[in-house]
């Protein structure tokens, strides 16, 4: 399976609005509402940020949104403030009854 | 609050077998998740390993198949992780975590262990 494709890196001010792509095929993010995306902080465990595309765990800031179309998932984050600078991760449900992860994003606050 | 902790030697010779456990606290190994392992190789990205339900079901990342082994210990609350035929490429921090929900399925890992290096090295 090929790993999912996401842009090595996304910048932005504090306030803006950024958003985050993850593209697969119909055999996987296309396929299924299944996409879950994380946030990691360096030398950090993976954070759960959204689950099935668009559900937010409890805990986690509304400033984080998912959304998909075809087979490109996008995580949103807006009013970026200085602590959501990290790396960002997509998944996707797949198929063959497996998990694929995207490249990762490094996300920078200027 | 369930929480995970991998054990296991953080150190492996090459061709040897890398072994790893996943002690689950707070919570039944028998609930409606799955449980899974993650690594990240440093410096890089995550890479689904595979993933395990308590009735001993399994999925395994097809690029690991043959060498991956994932067990369920319900006496002792925890699971494992086998990867046989080491090489230097499968030094990574490894990770356990749980899945959101079985039945109906929940595509999410929202716990997690905080990761243990392995280094694969004579």
């Amino acid at each position: 399976q090929s790993a999912l494709t996401q842009p090595a890196s996304v910048s932005g001010s504090p306030g803006q609005s950024i958003t985050i792509s993850c593209t697969g095929t119909s055999s996987d993010v296309g396929g299924y509402n299944y996409v879950s995306w994380y946030q990691q902080h360096p030398g950090k465990a993976p954070k759960l940020m959204i689950y099935d595309v668009t559900n937010r765990p409890s805990g986690v800031s509304n400033r984080f949104s998912g959304s998909k179309s075809g087979n490109t998932a996008s995580l949103t984050i807006s009013g970026l403030q200085a602590e959501d600078e990290a790396d960002y991760y997509c998944s996707s449900y797949t198929s063959s009854s497996t998990l694929v992860f995207g490249g990762g994003t490094k996300v920078t606050v200027l | 609050q369930v929480q995970l902790q991998e054990s296991g030697p953080g150190l492996v010779k090459p061709s040897g077998t890398l072994s790893l456990t996943c002690a689950v606290s707070g919570g039944s190994i028998s609930s409606s998740n799955w449980w899974s392992w993650v690594r990240q190789p440093p410096g890089k990205g995550l890479e689904w390993i595979g993933e395990i339900y308590h009735s001993g079901s399994t999925n395994y990342n097809p690029s690991l198949k043959s060498r991956v082994t994932i067990s369920v210990d319900k006496s002792k609350n925890q699971f494992s992780l086998k990867l046989s035929s080491v090489t230097a490429a499968d030094t990574a921090v490894y990770y356990c975590a749980r899945r959101l929900g079985a039945y109906p399925p929940v595509y999410g890992m929202d716990v997690w262990g905080q990761g243990t290096t392995v280094t694969v090295s004579s």
